[in-house]
């Protein structure tokens, strides 16, 4: 395995401006996750997806937030007009599939600073 | 709703010395418990899981965790501290009822300060 991937590490973004992350899960992973951290806090549940299908999205993700995982493999979290609240680092995560014991997996993130 | 509380916001201890970072949950039926470690400015690295059967559970990195069900604890150990353990610990938690059946619920993180 080569890990949950992330893309970019990092970004700087001024405030407004349209910001999109990438990520890979792990190979035959069929589920794949978003979470949101914040300083000093534990990750947020964002939204997931059963290969293609997003199944569940959080009230924290407004509707400047979009999620797409367009063939079940790689997904998109694109941010949309952002604001200095969106700082935060991005988390994606993923597991072999449904059954609540599975581990879940989290790649490095992806920090955002909005200026 | 299920909630996860880790009640320090740092740990310290001296290297060599045992550990222990507490953890409390509340779900509505049976607590399916992770740990996960995070090093600065990376990302979360899973240690062990409780889902089933014994109350001790060995992970990685010589840590374990004791799931006690009628305090409604996971408290995460190591018997030997290293200052390489320094880092900012996280406690989880799924469920099959109230909405936690697909999501980990984390708690706000301990963060684990080993001195030489």
């Amino acid at each position: 395995d080569t890990g949950v991937s992330q893309d970019p590490r990092h970004k700087i973004t001024k405030r407004g401006q349209n910001v999109t992350f990438r990520c890979d899960p792990i190979s035959e992973h069929n589920r794949l996750y978003w979470y949101r951290q914040t300083l000093g806090q534990g990750p947020e549940f964002l939204t997931y997806f059963q290969n293609e299908a997003q199944l569940e999205k959080s009230r924290l993700l407004s509707n400047r937030f979009s999620a797409e995982r367009p063939k079940g493999s790689f997904s998109t979290l694109e941010i949309q007009r952002t604001e200095q609240g969106d700082s935060a680092m991005y988390l994606c995560a993923s597991s072999p599939g449904p059954d609540i014991g599975n581990t879940i997996y989290f790649g490095e993130g992806s920090w955002l600073t909005v200026v | 709703a299920q909630s996860v509380a880790q009640p320090e916001d740092q740990v310290n201890v001296a290297e060599g010395n045992p550990l222990t970072v507490k953890c409390t949950y509340s779900v509505s039926g049976n607590p399916y418990l992770f740990w996960y470690v995070q090093y600065p400015n990376r990302g979360l690295q899973f240690l062990l899981k409780y889902i089933t059967g014994d109350n001790l559970v060995k992970g990685s990195y010589g840590f374990e965790a004791e799931f006690n069900k009628s305090q409604t604890s996971f408290h995460l150990k190591k018997p030997s501290a290293l200052v390489s353990d320094s880092a900012l610990y996280f406690c989880a938690v799924r469920s099959l009822f109230s909405g936690g059946y697909n999501k980990l619920i984390f708690g706000a993180g301990t963060r684990l300060a080993v001195h030489p």
